[in-house]
């Protein structure tokens, strides 16, 4: 079974650009989260989305994005990119049940992001 | 919010030798993983162990989730293991989709480097 697809794998950005960052969830999971890891703040949770909603929000500007479609591909998207934007980002899938919350959580291999 | 401490911060050991990574967390947890982060930067499950003990070849975890603690043990360790090992937690909360906040909260991992 297929694992959580990230790409692109890598990415060099300017300064104020704009980057859209895609994640494939194993399939029948419906939940995709998406992280950042810096040397500096370690791995902080972005935002949660299941079944199209976003249901969980971590700390960061609106600067940052995302959605989900109906077969649970998800999109983060990061406008007006700053220097410390640079940062692997990850992505996680896991099933979730109502009533039940998450099981185990699936990484991809991230896309690093360098922001010059 | 939880905090989770992991230590040592940083281990360095001789081939062949065994250690224990501990995961101290501050509240109750619904889910608690190992991670291995590989050098491109992937997160690779260990265990998903919210309570009691697994063993999966030279690596067993053990939770005690009533005095909010975590063990991670390697035996026999290889080159192979040199990375950073994470743990990390997820609360289950009241909410409308079943009480998981969806997130989970990393520890700042232990840079484990083995010695050939």
């Amino acid at each position: 079974k297929a694992g959580v697809t990230q790409t692109p794998r890598y990415l060099i950005k300017t300064r104020g650009q704009q980057v859209t960052l895609s994640c494939s969830p194993i399939s029948g999971h419906r939940s995709v989260s998406w992280y950042q890891q810096t040397p500096g703040q370690g791995l902080q949770f972005l935002f949660e989305y299941f079944s199209e909603t976003q249901r969980n929000k971590g700390n960061f500007p609106g600067r940052f994005s995302g959605r989900q479609f109906s077969n649970s591909r998800s999109e983060m998207n990061v406008s007006t990119l700053e220097l410390g934007d640079s940062a692997l980002y990850l992505c996680a899938s896991s099933l979730a049940y109502k009533g039940m919350g998450n099981t185990e959580a699936f990484f991809g291999q991230g896309t690093r992001l360098t922001v010059v | 919010g939880i905090q989770v401490e992991q230590s040592p911060p940083d281990l360095i050991l001789q081939e062949g030798a065994n250690s224990t990574l501990r995961c101290n967390f501050s509240d109750s947890v619904n889910n608690l993983q190992w991670f291995h982060q590989n050098p491109w930067g992937q997160l690779i499950n260990l265990f998903y162990i919210p309570s009691g003990t697994k063993q999966n070849g030279r690596l067993s975890a053990t939770t005690v989730a009533t005095e909010r603690y975590s063990l991670l043990y390697i035996s026999s360790s290889q080159t192979t293991d040199s990375g950073v090992y994470f743990c990390a937690v997820e609360r289950l909360t009241p909410g409308n989709y079943g009480g998981s906040q969806g997130n989970l909260i990393f520890g700042k991992g232990t840079k484990l480097s083995v010695k050939p």
